[in-house]
């Protein structure tokens, strides 16, 4: 079955912090795609970045980097330098034609 | 391109009314999806369809139908809607890319649906 776990529900840091948001997947697929969206108080959903299976290297646009690591079943999402703006839920999926979304982490980036 | 919409925005319904969410996109896109959006539970998946015709449920789909007559057009139906019911709705819609891959989904702007 697929299965995405974002374990920590809250973080709260100081502006101008590094702070990571974990996300560990499961999923018995040899190919397979990751997600991370973003959702701002507004209530849309922002997508972030697409990884698939066969492409392990980390990725930095900006603030934003990933770190995928199949061994760990990983897929990490650090934000530099955090800013008031990056306050919001941030989402990991994973699958297909549909997404399987782990339970959201709440960033609240205080000044 | 208007994305994807949905309608309405907000609806407040008595227990065991019935009614229709609307979503529809105009991307050409194969694959479109309804989840809902609850505190604490992250998006879940209702039913998904891969085309016109095609349509398969998700983790909740107790409750809710859905078909697909159009590649624009995606409905969602509560039959008998109950407090339970009670959610934030998404529409979504995404396509295979030309190397096979599975792409974003783009989502909708929601409906916030009160159950009373």
């Amino acid at each position: 079955a697929q299965k995405v776990t974002q374990a920590r529900t809250e973080i709260s840091v100081v502006e101008k912090e590094d702070v990571t948001l974990d996300c560990v997947y499961e999923t018995r697929d040899t190919t397979y795609y990751l997600f991370w969206y973003k959702q701002p108080p507004s209530g849309e959903l922002v997508f972030l970045i697409r990884r698939n299976s066969f492409d392990e290297q980390n990725e930095i646009s900006g603030r934003y980097s990933w770190n995928f690591q199949k061994s760990t079943s990983s897929f990490n999402f650090t934000i530099t330098a955090s800013q008031v703006v990056d306050s919001a839920v941030y989402f990991c999926a994973n699958s297909g034609y549909a997404l399987n979304f782990g339970k959201g982490t709440s960033l609240l980036v205080t000044p | 391109n208007a994305g994807v919409t949905q309608t309405p925005k907000f609806q407040v319904l008595k227990t065991g009314q019935s009614m229709t969410l609307q979503c529809a996109q105009d991307m050409n896109h194969e694959y479109m999806s309804w989840y809902r959006q609850d505190p604490g539970m992250g998006l879940r998946l209702i039913h998904y369809s891969v085309g016109a015709g095609i349509t398969d449920q998700g983790e909740v789909p107790n409750g809710y139908n859905v078909s697909r007559s159009t590649t624009e057009d995606f409905p969602l139906r509560l039959l008998s809607a109950a407090p339970s019911q009670t959610s934030v709705y998404f529409c979504a819609s995404s396509y295979l890319s030309t190397s096979g891959g599975y792409n974003e989904q783009f989502f909708g702007p929601g409906t916030r649906l009160t159950v009373l």
